[in-house]
């Protein structure tokens, strides 16, 4: 069964640090999405992207935050300059319109000390 | 905001009983999603229901979406011990591609 993965797993970055999530949403979807979840939060939409190009962005998705797909598979997600606050689990998800139905990876734990 | 709230915020069941989760949106929708997240997992699909369908059955999942109170629930009856997870809704704006979940009902199923 397809899945989509995320890479790392877990990710330690001392603040001010540049990160990047790591993620290959299923073959043949063409809407890609990140998610993070603050520890004992509710998952919180950052941004959607199609068509090589950002469709949506909430609030959080501020200009430390910049997503790619580089290449056929895979779609990144960038903090600049990380910060405490950036503590959190990141999933990445990717749209089939034909099965209408999200599906996400298993998360990057990203912790900044 | 979007967001959806789910209530109650916790529940805990004996294994048999069936659980309900309530889920309340704000704006109008393309569809409602349900996802479950085992402690420290990923989010997990179980259903979606579209605006405009009324209910929906999967397995022991039963779905209803009242568009005109903006609220869904989800039902799983028989529950089991292995459904003790936290249950969130998403709702996809029909004004853009983007989802936003609730704040999740953790329950604890107790063998």
């Amino acid at each position: 069964e397809p899945e989509v993965t995320q890479t790392p797993s877990h990710q330690v970055t001392q603040m001010g640090q540049e990160v990047i999530l790591r993620c290959v949403p299923i073959s043949n979807h063409l809407y890609f999405y990140w998610y993070r979840q603050i520890l004992g939060q509710k998952v919180e939409f950052l941004v959607s992207f199609y068509n090589n190009e950002i469709s949506e962005k909430s609030e959080i998705f501020d200009d430390q935050f910049s997503v790619e797909r580089p290449d056929g598979s895979n779609f990144t997600l960038k903090i600049r300059s990380t910060k405490l606050e950036d503590s959190a689990m990141y999933f990445c998800a990717s749209w089939s319109s034909y099965w209408n139905e999200q599906f996400f990876g298993p998360g990057t734990r990203l912790t900044v000390l | 905001s979007q967001q959806g709230e789910e209530d109650p915020q916790a529940l805990s069941i004996q294994e048999g009983e069936n659980a309900t989760m309530n889920c309340s949106y704000k704006t109008s929708i393309n569809n409602l999603q349900w996802y479950r997240q085992n402690s420290g997992r990923g989010l997990v699909h179980l259903i979606l229901i579209r605006s405009n369908e009324r209910e929906k059955h999967s397995g022991r999942l039963r779905v209803t979406l009242d568009t005109s109170k903006k609220s869904s629930s989800l039902l799983i009856t028989a529950s089991r011990a292995a459904d003790t997870a936290s249950y969130f809704c998403a709702t996809e704006a029909n004004t853009g591609n983007q989802f936003y979940f609730g704040t999740g009902t953790s329950l604890t199923v107790i063998p």
